[in-house]
């Protein structure tokens, strides 16, 4: 079982230019989450889904678009780089009604 | 949004020693967990602790919720190398989670 899946494992990325980060899950869990992780900042939630074909905002969502196509993944896309979006990206899922999230390995993302 | 605090920051200490570490909020929680984070990979679930004054035990590890499930505290005794990484406490708050900024523990050998 492979659980949560996310490439690229890092990227470098000119600024203007658009990138989309991927992320799978084999769980079948309902919820999925994309945080950025930023150090002294802690992770910090980007966008969430509760379900697949529903999306919401978290505490930092300008920028970024997220799609849930279906129940294993969930993409982040970021329209148009900016240097303040380098970080490192993480995804996760949970079971809607558990307390447990699982997270992915992480994507290293620099935009110069 | 509940805001959590966690201290301290940083925490350097040699292999053998004792340490606690804290998480703190003006806010009441329902229940609060704990994660660690190694280099390089994502957080991975500790424990969770739900009810007031609870205490938990994972091997050398010791979590506590404060009675008042305001706080937690995180107790290991005679670390390891191995105990090195970003402690994470977290709760959730409604379908969503909030963590705290973390402490990085290091032990040396």
């Amino acid at each position: 079982i492979a659980g949560i899946t996310q490439a690229p494992t890092s990227q470098i990325l000119a600024a203007g230019r658009r990138m989309t980060l991927r992320c799978t899950q084999d769980m079948r869990h309902n919820a999925m989450y994309w945080y950025r992780q930023d150090l002294g900042l802690g992770l910090r939630l980007i966008h969430y889904s509760n379900t697949a074909g529903t999306t919401g905002k978290g505490e930092v969502p300008d920028g970024y678009s997220v799609s849930r196509a279906n129940t294993d993944d969930f993409p982040l896309t970021l329209a148009s780089a900016v240097p303040s979006q380098t970080s490192v990206y993480f995804c996760a899922s949970s079971d809607g009604g558990g307390d447990t999230q699982y997270f992915g390995p992480g994507t290293r993302l620099t935009v110069l | 949004t509940q805001l959590l605090e966690q201290s301290p920051q940083f925490l350097s200490i040699q292999e053998g020693e004792n340490l606690t570490v804290y998480c703190n909020s003006s806010s009441v929680f329902s229940s609060l967990q704990w994660y660690r984070q190694e280099p390089g990979e994502g957080p991975v679930l500790l424990v969770t602790v739900v009810t007031g004054g609870e205490v938990k035990k994972l091997k050398r590890l010791t979590f506590q919720f404060g009675d008042a499930r305001k706080d937690s505290s995180l107790h290991i005794t005679a670390a390891q190398p191995g105990d090195t990484g970003l402690y994470l406490c977290a709760h959730r708050y409604g379908q969503n989670f909030v963590f705290g900024p973390g402490t990085r523990l290091s032990v040396l050998p």
